[in-house]
């Protein structure tokens, strides 16, 4: 069964850091492209930042470009966000997901972990 | 970037009825683009790849059309279950982006 579990998510103060991680299991996840996806409290879907299988290339959304890093463990089946200088406006459930080898679109997806940025 | 605008943002139906979602692009994203389905406290599935292309395990009952500017997602008779939160993506030009979402309620 395909499958992408997130962690450590939690309340951290503005200014803060916090990273997350992604487990994957049930596919080929060295040849895949990942990607982290956020959703703020009763809004919709924003990507946030993306990496290719080999780790040689990455993406962000100008929101995080600088303060966020995304990186991979192949040998772990495992991404991350690293989070730097969070501020309130990153509050949001975030949702790693997979395109595929191909940057097809997002599938599958995990089941999120909440980040709350808050004094 | 590529702003998506869905429309319309509400859609109040009944089971049975047929469901019409519209995703218009800013410029052309060829085909490239997907469609989600979301439900309360779960994450996106995917409907619809590729324009068209149903995605493993989705019902006939959903299909998507369309390409360069103009999409639609079609459900052909809804079922209780299909009552969610509806979103277009596209994957054409960095950075990916999402449109704003369409409610499909129960009339």
């Amino acid at each position: 069964e395909v499958q992408l579990l997130e962690s450590g998510g939690g309340s951290v103060q503005p200014g803060g850091s916090l990273t997350l991680s992604c487990v994957a299991s049930g596919f080929t996840f060295s040849s895949d492209v990942m990607n982290w996806v956020r959703q703020a409290p009763g809004k919709g879907l924003e990507w946030v930042s993306s990496i290719r299988g080999d780790s040689g290339t990455t993406y962000y959304a100008d929101s995080v470009k600088g303060r966020f890093t995304i990186s991979r463990d192949n040998s772990k089946n495992t991404l991350y966000l690293q989070m730097r200088i969070l501020r309130a406006e990153d509050t949001a459930i975030y949702y790693c997901a997979s395109r595929g080898p191909n940057w097809g679109p997002f599938d599958p997806w995990g089941q999120g972990a909440l980040v709350t940025v808050s004094s | 970037e590529i702003v998506l605008t869905q429309s319309p943002l509400t859609l109040s139906l009944s089971p049975g009825e047929k469901a019409t979602l519209s995703c218009r692009a800013s410029q052309s994203v060829t085909n490239q683009l997907a469609w989600y389905q979301q439900k309360p406290g779960q994450a996106p599935r995917l409907l619809i790849y590729d324009a068209s292309n149903r995605a493993t395990g989705i019902p006939a009952r959903f299909s998507g059309s369309g390409s360069g500017t103009d999409f639609t997602l079609t459900i052909s008779s809804l079922e209780p279950e299909d009552f969610a939160l509806y979103y277009c993506q596209q994957r054409s030009k960095w950075p990916i982006t999402f449109g704003q979402g369409t409610r499909l309620e129960i009339k």
